[in-house]
């Protein structure tokens, strides 16, 4: 069974800021791993993923996210975030033994202020 | 090529009373997923389907609820009787499938169902 964690259910920073969001994650299989946004009154839009390879994966919008197997972790980030980035934003893996459901985290909303 | 679509986008029913939701996936994706997230709270996984077989539907709450996909096209999630802790937000995503496995789900918009 696989779980995630992220410990930011907020995050409030300023226009043109760097940004981090945090999602650790936990399973006993190896995992695949997604990064999805959602606007306001908008379904799910992926972001990024992480299959196999480089463990630094880019997404759209100018987001990037590292993976770290040694630490359980996939961090989101963004150099300078718009006001436009304001969205909720979910951690998902998806477990590599062919349930391929999502497992999500909790959401961290983002909120950029001019 | 049009997303998932869900329907309707927003349902507000008593309690007792039955909601159906529906959901259309994107034309020639075999994998159909619901979702469902309850106010605040993680968006949790209630069943897959593949073509018209339900492949896992190991996040279904309770016997309320009875999901459907007739032909392998559309897929309806019934809720009967519904109660207070039924509400939330329902998301559907689809896949591809077959020889072309994606992992990518591409989600419809939710359908926010309020019991009161």
């Amino acid at each position: 069974a696989q779980s995630v964690t992220q410990l930011d259910s907020q995050v409030p920073v300023f226009e043109e800021a760097p940004v981090e969001l945090r999602c650790n994650y936990s399973s006993s299989v190896s995992v695949y791993l997604f990064w999805y946004v959602q606007y306001p009154n908008q379904g799910l839009q992926l972001l990024l993923k992480y299959l196999s390879g480089s463990t630094l994966v880019k997404g759209i919008n100018g987001f990037e996210a590292e993976f770290n197997k040694s630490q359980t972790s996939f961090h989101l980030r963004k150099p300078s975030v718009h006001i436009s980035d304001t969205a909720e934003y979910f951690c998902a893996v998806t477990g590599m033994d062919s349930s391929y459901k999502l497992i999500f985290g909790s959401g961290t909303r983002l909120l950029v202020r001019p | 090529e049009a997303g998932v679509t869900q329907f309707p986008s927003h349902s507000v029913i008593e309690k007792g009373q039955t909601v159906t939701l529906r959901c259309d996936p994107i034309s020639g994706h075999d994998n159909l997923y619901w979702y469902r997230r309850v106010m605040g709270k993680e968006i949790k996984f209630l069943l897959h389907f593949v073509k018209e077989s339900k492949q896992d539907e190991s996040g279904m709450p309770n016997n309320r609820f009875l999901a459907e996909r007739t032909g392998g096209t559309y897929s309806t999630l019934k809720v009967q009787p519904a109660e207070l802790e039924d509400s939330g937000v329902y998301f559907c995503a689809s896949s591809q499938g077959g020889n072309t496995f994606s992992y990518e789900q591409y989600f419809g918009p939710g359908t926010r169902l309020t019991v009161t």
